[in-house]
């Protein structure tokens, strides 16, 4: 299995700009989590998915970012317009109904600079 | 205040030193624990759980849980400099659909 996949790893981009990360997460996985990574704040829960839906989605910072998951084997974190308070290391993770409680996988993360 | 609490370090020690990390946490909800290794510009990746209170050993690793103090130690035995990382904890229960908390994390250096 090759693991979570996320794209692009790094990304800079103008402040104002449109950016999409994209994730793959592991096979017969059913959910689906995105998380932000700052030195200040740590590993914060964006939003995550069960089967495909978005189940809380209360992390998101404001009406500029938006996720979804189209299908069970891709979703995105979109962020429109983009500031420079959104660079951060952005990380997918997955894991399945029954072994949820035990752990997820995570992704190689995608590094956002917004200048 | 956090619902869960972790001094960030760094944590610095010789090469085959215990390293002793630990977190508090404040929902005694909380019935699953983990603890998660972050290499630098890497994902976090699960090193060991537990459930409940007690020990867990897995090689040179130790996690413990103490609920009744609200406290999860990891150990770290004979560390090497590819120890070297930032520790993460993280805990959730049934009722929170699976979603996890995360410490802010602890960085450990060991130095050979």
């Amino acid at each position: 299995d090759a693991g979570v996949i996320q794209s692009p790893r790094h990304e800079v981009t103008e402040m104002g700009q449109e950016v999409t990360l994209r994730c793959k997460p592991i096979s017969g996985h059913d959910y689906l989590f995105w998380y932000r990574q700052t030195m200040m704040r740590g590993l914060e829960l964006l939003i995550y998915f069960n089967n495909n839906v978005p189940i809380d989605d209360s992390g998101m910072p404001e009406d500029r970012f938006s996720a979804k998951m189209p299908n069970a084997s891709f979703s995105t974190l979109k962020i429109q317009p983009s500031e420079p308070r959104d660079s951060a290391v952005y990380f997918c993770a997955s894991t399945g109904t029954a072994i949820a409680n035990y752990g997820y996988t995570f992704g190689s993360g995608t590094r956002l600079t917004v200048v | 205040q956090k619902e869960v609490e972790q001094d960030p370090g760094p944590l610095s020690v010789p090469e085959g030193a215990i390293v002793s990390l630990n977190c508090t946490y404040s929902n005694s909800a909380f019935q699953y624990f983990m603890w998660y290794r972050q290499y630098s510009r890497k994902g976090p990746e699960l090193l060991m759980y537990t459930y409940s209170s007690g020990n867990k050993e897995d090689g040179r690793f130790t996690a413990q849980v103490d609920k009744s103090s609200k406290y999860i130690s990891l150990f770290i035995r004979d560390s090497q400099p590819s120890d070297s990382a930032t520790y993460l904890c993280a805990m959730s229960f049934k009722a929170a659909g699976n979603k996890l908390t995360f410490g802010g994390g602890t960085r450990v250096l060991v130095k050979p």
